[in-house]
């Protein structure tokens, strides 16, 4: 079964930082391209971050500059360095996989983790 | 930019009954890559739908989706209690900087 498990969400001061973890399972990581979709409480859904097979990475414009992801294929984990922290960026952050193994197409989202809460405060 | 708009906001009916969800975006959204999510209180979002219409792995064929270009629809037919939720449209493509998402529309019991 594919699973995704994050880790490394909290409570941290505007501007600090945090890293997120996804601990992949039941499929090859290097097939797939993986993403960060996060939802502020009460909100919707809003991309953040993609990281490719090839380790191409992508961000939004709210977060480039400040968040980093990576990924680690021996140890089967892809992370989120997060930091200048803002309020806004609080909600859960959940880690995604692409439906489909990398065929230059990003695609739909079939495995969602349950998530890990930031909380930022001001 | 795509913007994706779904309507109606909120669609409140009865189990039983046929829901019909609307997503339409701000330009054509190439090759369909239009996708369906359904979100359960407390829960991580579903997929339903990608490809505009073709049903993901496990999902009850109660669920359609149809459309092109700017416009699409989820159907729902012969509503479940399970099938009350918020439900979100995505765009997806040559480039994740195409990743966006409509707002939701939340599916209620009349």
């Amino acid at each position: 079964e594919m699973q995704l498990l994050e880790s490394g969400g909290g409570l941290v001061q505007s501007g600090g930082s945090l890293r997120l973890s996804c601990a992949v399972s039941g499929f090859s990581l290097s097939d797939y391209a993986m993403s960060w979709v996060r939802q502020s409480p009460g909100k919707g859904l809003i991309w953040v971050s993609s990281i490719g097979g090839g380790y191409g990475t992508h961000y939004s414009e709210s977060v480039k500059g400040r968040f980093t992801v990576s990924r680690d294929h021996s140890e089967n984990m892809v992370y989120l360095q997060m930091s200048s922290l803002r309020a806004e960026d609080t909600a859960i952050y959940y880690c995604v996989k692409d439906e489909t193994p990398y065929n230059g197409i990003w695609d739909a989202f079939d495995i969602w983790g349950r998530g890990t809460k930031v909380i930022v405060s001001s | 930019e795509i913007v994706l708009t779904q309507s109606p906001g909120t669609l409140s009916l009865s189990p039983g009954e046929k829901a019909t969800l609307s997503c339409r975006a701000s330009q054509s959204v190439s090759s369909n890559y239009l996708a369906w999510y359904q979100q359960k209180p407390g829960q991580p979002p579903r997929l339903l739908i990608s490809g505009a219409s073709i049903r993901a792995t496990g999902i009850p064929d109660r669920f359609s989706g149809s459309g092109s270009e700017t416009d699409f629809t989820l159907t729902i037919r012969r509503l479940e209690p399970e099938d009350f939720a918020v439900y979100y449209c995505q765009q997806y493509g040559i480039s994740p900087l195409m990743f966006t998402f409509g707002q939701g529309t939340k599916l209620e019991i009349k």
